[in-house]
């Protein structure tokens, strides 16, 4: 079946240090790849999303490339902010469901 | 345009008491889906619709969890009797329709409490 696997986390960075976060996937035909992401308290907001293969996301300075050759869909931002801090879920969404990671957590200090 | 809805937000009940969430979701949207998310992990889906009908409800815990989308467009999600177990966010999310290209939104959520 479909998986998305994350790396583990907590990242801890310093304010505007660049950020990676890497995420590889395994499914059967040709999902749609999404980042979300999860403050405090809230729920998951779509930060990003990429349809087709070497299509590239990006929304408030974070990007992510759909490489279907590698299977991967690494989360980069070149400059991170406290207010980045936040839970980051990398998913993947094939005809039937979406399927996510286990999430990796950020936290970006002054 | 608004959001997904749920409500209530927290909830807070003893073990073997029913407890039920609600959501509405996006106008317009025909595809709902009601996940678990446990702490520190990602959601799990527990029930799909397209409009009314249930076409995925595998992981439904059916001995307890129940859900019905009578009219198509909101949602309700019930635990009878709730566990220590089910303690947990549940979030509504909801999506045009059923296609691999169309984003899901989520609600923020409803954090259960089972004491």
């Amino acid at each position: 079946g479909d998986s998305v696997t994350q790396m583990e986390g907590p990242v801890t960075l310093s304010e505007e240090a660049f950020l990676t976060i890497n995420c590889t996937y395994t499914a059967t035909g040709y999902p749609s790849l999404f980042w979300y992401v999860q403050y405090p308290g809230e729920g998951l907001q779509l930060l990003l999303k990429a349809t087709k293969a070497d299509d590239k996301g990006s929304n408030k300075g974070f990007e992510a490339t759909y490489r279907k050759e590698t299977t991967s869909f690494h989360l980069e931002k070149g400059s991170v902010q406290v207010s980045d801090s936040a839970v980051y879920f990398c998913a993947l969404k094939g005809y039937q469901k979406v399927t996510f990671g286990t999430g990796t957590k950020l936290q970006v200090i002054p | 345009e608004a959001g997904v809805v749920q409500s209530p937000r927290y909830k807070i009940i003893e073990k073997k008491q029913p407890v039920a969430f609600w959501c509405n979701p996006i106008s317009g949207h025909n595809t709902l889906y009601w996940y678990r998310q446990n702490l520190g992990q990602g959601p799990e889906l527990l029930i799909r619709y397209e409009n009314e009908e249930a076409v995925d409800d595998s992981q439904l815990p059916k001995d307890r969890f129940s859900a019905e989308r009578l009219k198509g467009v909101d949602s309700t999600l019930k635990i009878q009797p709730a566990e220590l177990g089910d303690s947990a966010v549940y979030l509504c999310a909801s999506s045009a329709r059923l296609h691999e290209k169309e984003t899901q939104y989520f609600g923020p959520g409803t954090r259960l409490l089972v004491l």
